[in-house]
């Protein structure tokens, strides 16, 4: 199975900074990554498909990059309602496997 | 919007049976491959299972092969998961979700979940 590794684990932040959390998969996965938005009590929202492709109602402020093995999720400006918690997921081979989550809160 | 809701989720003893359903509405169902996400409480996700567009082909996480099949009826846009021989391991909060079909394996709608919780 793949390995999805997320860093940090954990972030504290304020509103307006800008946030970076990788992610690490333990091989290749060229551009087959996934990144979900879950807020407590609620499913993961879709945000970013393909490593870089921004999901449609997705504020434009979330981006993604990466290829290979190492991939990032920036937020540019973080808002009140982007404190959640971040997960990647590999689609490249089945089982898809997520990273652990990285939690960010409020600084 | 599309709309997944899930169903069948409850308390049941190790060892015994459940079945969960998701009800799908406001797209083609039988165009898209489903999924089967868990999440125990206070973790992370974990993918359960997939089944394709016309059901003709199924995968399961090991944590639950031979013992978890999933189906579905395109007639009645439902997705079913059933689950035998159930663990405490299995607890967890049970997410169907729809794939796009692209880029490998896109999850772009959730619903919301039904609870599974096993115990005695």
């Amino acid at each position: 199975d793949i390995q999805m590794t997320q860093s940090p684990s954990s972030l504290s932040a304020s509103v307006g900074d800008r946030v970076t959390i990788t992610c690490r998969a333990s091989q290749s996965i060229s551009s087959y990554l996934n990144w979900f938005q879950q807020k407590s009590g609620k499913a993961p929202k879709l945000l970013i498909y393909a490593a870089s492709s921004l999901q449609s109602g997705v504020p434009s402020r979330f981006s993604g990059s990466g290829f290979g093995t190492d991939f990032t999720l920036t937020i540019s400006s973080l808002q009140p309602e982007d404190f959640a918690t971040y997960y990647c997921q590999q689609s490249y081979y089945i089982p898809l496997t997520f990273g652990q989550g990285t939690r960010l809160e409020i600084k | 919007q599309v709309q997944l809701v899930e169903s069948g989720g409850g308390v049941v003893q190790p060892g015994r049976s459940l079945r969960l359903s998701c009800a799908a509405s406001v797209f083609t169902f039988s165009n898209f491959a489903l999924h089967w996400v868990r999440q125990a409480p206070g973790k992370g996700l974990e993918w359960v299972a997939v089944i394709s567009y016309d059901g003709s082909y199924t995968y399961y996480a090991d944590s639950v092969k031979g013992r978890f099949t999933i189906s579905r009826d395109n007639s009645k846009n439902t997705l079913d998961l059933q689950m035998n021989s159930l663990r405490p391991e299995d607890t967890a909060l049970y997410y169907c979700a729809r794939d796009t079909g692209d880029n490998g394996a896109i999850l772009d709608y959730w619903g919301q979940g039904t609870l599974v919780t096993v115990s005695s």
